[in-house]
């Protein structure tokens, strides 16, 4: 099932902070956050695992809170090169193996 | 080498037609995965390799055919297919949830844009 994600658009100005929310109705085994700009492959940026390990970029923080299966990403100081759709995916492992499922995304745009 | 490569960029085919997609990495991955992409929607999962097998197939319609030729290759063959399947078709690759790799974060290739006539 799809991952519900929050806000779908948010415009803001170069400096400003953002917050988007993905949420799952499923038992998850991490959270992964993408970013894809127009016309181009999503770029990993963050892995949050069930039990509070976390992988990614230095400039990216993110949340999950496992009672919930909620997670967010926080963008501070926002900088132009922050402009694309951010996409939330979310893992459930199983004997099969791994299967990812993305929420529908949240479209940042970062103006001067 | 962090990439993953996809060949065509871009293909266009009318439905009698058949073709392939092609996706490489060089990372020592052991799963390899192809997602469908349509304009203004998020990656939809279509098929799942890991250590060269298909472990998940999302009930995709057999016009479409995947294949995994050994642990760095993976290739998408396409035949008979409908205006509705034009799309970004997108390759990527990770380390693969068996065998107990904790952190399974997908590396994407550019896509391949495909256009059925």
């Amino acid at each position: 099932q799809q991952p519900v994600q929050s806000p779908q658009a948010v415009i803001l100005r170069e400096g400003e902070d953002a917050v988007i929310n993905c949420s799952s109705s499923k038992a998850l085994y991490s959270v992964h956050w993408y970013r894809q700009k127009h016309g181009e492959a999503p770029v990993f940026l963050m892995i949050l695992l069930k039990g509070g390990e976390q992988k990614g970029h230095d400039k990216i923080s993110a949340s999950f809170n496992e009672k919930k299966q909620q997670s967010s990403l926080y963008l501070t100081a926002s900088q132009l090169s922050y402009s694309g759709t951010y996409f939330c995916g979310t893992e459930i492992r199983e004997t099969s193996g791994s299967r990812l499922t993305f929420g529908e995304g949240t479209q940042l745009t970062v103006n001067p | 080498d962090t990439e993953v490569t996809q060949t065509p960029k871009h293909l266009v085919m009318g439905m009698t037609n058949k073709k392939s997609l092609k996706c490489e990495q060089h990372m020592g991955h052991r799963a390899m995965y192809w997602y469908k992409q349509k304009a203004k929607k998020p990656p939809e999962l279509m098929f799942v390799y890991s250590y060269e097998k298909l472990s998940i197939n999302e009930s995709v319609p057999s016009r479409f055919s995947p294949e995994c030729p050994n642990s760095s290759l993976l290739n998408l063959h396409l035949h008979a297919l409908q205006p509705e399947d034009s799309a970004l078709y997108l390759c990527a690759s990770s380390q693969g949830a068996q065998r107990g790799a904790r952190y399974n974060e997908q590396f994407f290739g550019p896509g391949t844009r495909l256009t059925v006539l």
